[in-house]
């Protein structure tokens, strides 16, 4: 069946533009999450969403990193201004969301963004 | 959370079975034990998860200590597609779920 689908694969940017990365999790999956992998690191967390409620956004590093799932489905990461530092895989996962904690979490491939 | 401690790598020989260990001296009565791995260029993938009795499934088996301070993963027979860095997690009932990930362990099989 479908799995987590991330979009672009691969994103260039210049410092100091905007991007987009897009999650589209498996269908009827309650929770999402987006972490951060910079190379050679283990998956950092980000921020979590419950359907469309972000529950929890302190793995955020900055204001300028910026998610959304506005119909608890399909999510964004947004980050504005990029800055080098910004450069890792973005990776997104959904879980049924019952029993939060044993629930296992599927993951998407990824999203490699560079900042040049 | 409760922090768990594996070794930075380990090889192994094609077709043997491969015993990867991991501390959790701090673990709370409601945490459980997850495993999951990740192979190159591609996101973790969950193995096997555990409270208290050991597990069998069809990826591998995973071993609890009596006292829970302790756990290992055993791949019965290791592949090459098995080359990854797998990572022990503690997961407790009581957040929103989220995996807090280590260094893990890089498991390299060698035919």
């Amino acid at each position: 069946g479908a799995g987590v689908s991330q979009s672009p694969r691969y994103k260039v940017a210049k410092r100091g533009q905007d991007v987009a990365l897009r999650c589209d999790p498996i269908s009827g999956h309650v929770s999402l999450f987006w972490y951060q992998q910079a190379l050679g690191q283990g998956p950092e967390f980000l921020t979590y969403f419950q359907n469309e409620a972000q529950l929890d956004k302190s793995g955020l590093p900055s204001d300028r990193f910026f998610a959304e799932r506005p119909e608890g489905s399909v999510s964004t990461l947004k980050i504005q201004r990029t800055q080098q530092e910004d450069s890792a895989v973005y990776l997104c996962a959904s879980s049924t969301g019952q029993h939060s904690y044993n629930s296992p979490l599927h993951f998407g491939n990824g999203t490699r963004l560079t900042v040049t | 959370d409760a922090k768990t401690t594996q070794p930075n790598s380990m090889e192994s020989n094609e077709e043997e079975p491969v015993h990867l260990p991991c501390n959790h001296s701090t673990i709370s009565g409601t945490d459980y034990i997850h495993w999951y791995r990740q192979l190159p260029s591609q996101g973790p993938e969950y193995v096997i998860h555990g409270l208290t009795s050991n597990v069998n499934n069809r990826m591998a088996s995973l071993a609890i200590a009596e006292d829970r301070k302790s756990s290992t993963l055993i791949l019965h027979r290791a592949t090459l597609r098995d080359a990854a860095v797998y990572y022990c997690i503690l997961r407790g009932s009581g957040n929103t779920g989220k995996l807090i990930f280590g260094q893990g362990t890089t498991l390299q099989v060698k035919p």
